[in-house]
């Protein structure tokens, strides 16, 4: 059972485009992490949100913690090729992570 | 400061046979969790230990099984291979005193034929 929902899936959009995905869930969850990972590498930690309403910035990536502390988005600006891969959005629990599904980004030249 | 450390980084296997994978985690952190990452399923939570304790545990067969060294490496061993356990493997390392810093490793392919 998925906790927590991606969207889109898959995104394939042109180089200096800007974009949203979303990472939703039915229940509030403390902290949430979203992560990045290439082909053939493990996921690399971006950024962890704590408090309902928090903007984080990183470079051109926003990422936003929603008020009600049930969901996330992150936004990027001018998207580049060297975003491409796949964006993971993660609970965190007791010990362990929790994973959406993702979403594949695609960001052509 | 170097990364986390897992061998080997591809294993072809038969069915039937069993498989031992490895995780070296990031000096001096002393957690190292294990997940499963598959196309239909994503990544799922095998398994947690800490100073050589397994702390939390995924919803996996008890053919899925883990140790930690008192080096805080660790290894995974999966028995009797079945073709759904083809996956990539990883481990990340944590602290392990409640930080929320997760390090993820390159992971182990494993394809079961």
């Amino acid at each position: 059972t998925q906790l927590l929902e991606q969207s889109p899936q898959f995104l394939s959009i042109q180089e200096g485009e800007n974009l949203t995905v979303y990472c939703n869930s039915s229940s509030v969850f403390s902290s949430l992490q979203w992560y990045r990972q290439e082909p053939g590498e493990g996921p690399v930690l971006l950024v962890t949100v704590v408090t309902g309403g928090e903007v984080k910035k990183l470079k051109r990536l926003t990422f936003q913690f929603g008020d009600a502390r049930k969901d996330s988005s992150l936004h990027i600006t001018a998207a580049q090729p060297g975003d491409t891969g796949l964006y993971l959005c993660a609970k965190l629990g007791a010990q362990k992570l929790v994973f959406g599904q993702g979403t594949r980004l695609t960001i052509n030249p | 400061k170097a990364g986390v450390t897992q061998t080997p980084r591809y294993l072809i296997k038969t069915r039937g046979q069993q498989v031992t994978l490895s995780c070296s985690p990031i000096s001096g952190h002393r957690s190292v969790s294990w997940y499963q990452q598959t196309p239909g399923q994503g990544l799922q939570f095998l398994f947690e230990y800490f100073s050589e304790t397994q702390r939390n545990k995924g919803n996996f067969p008890g053919r899925f099984s883990g140790r930690q060294f008192s080096n805080s490496r660790s290894e995974m061993n999966v028995s009797t291979l079945e073709l759904g356990d083809s996956a990539l493997y990883l481990c990340a390392s944590n602290p392990g005193q409640g930080g929320y810093g997760y390090t993820f490793g390159s992971g182990t392919r494993l394809t079961v034929v």
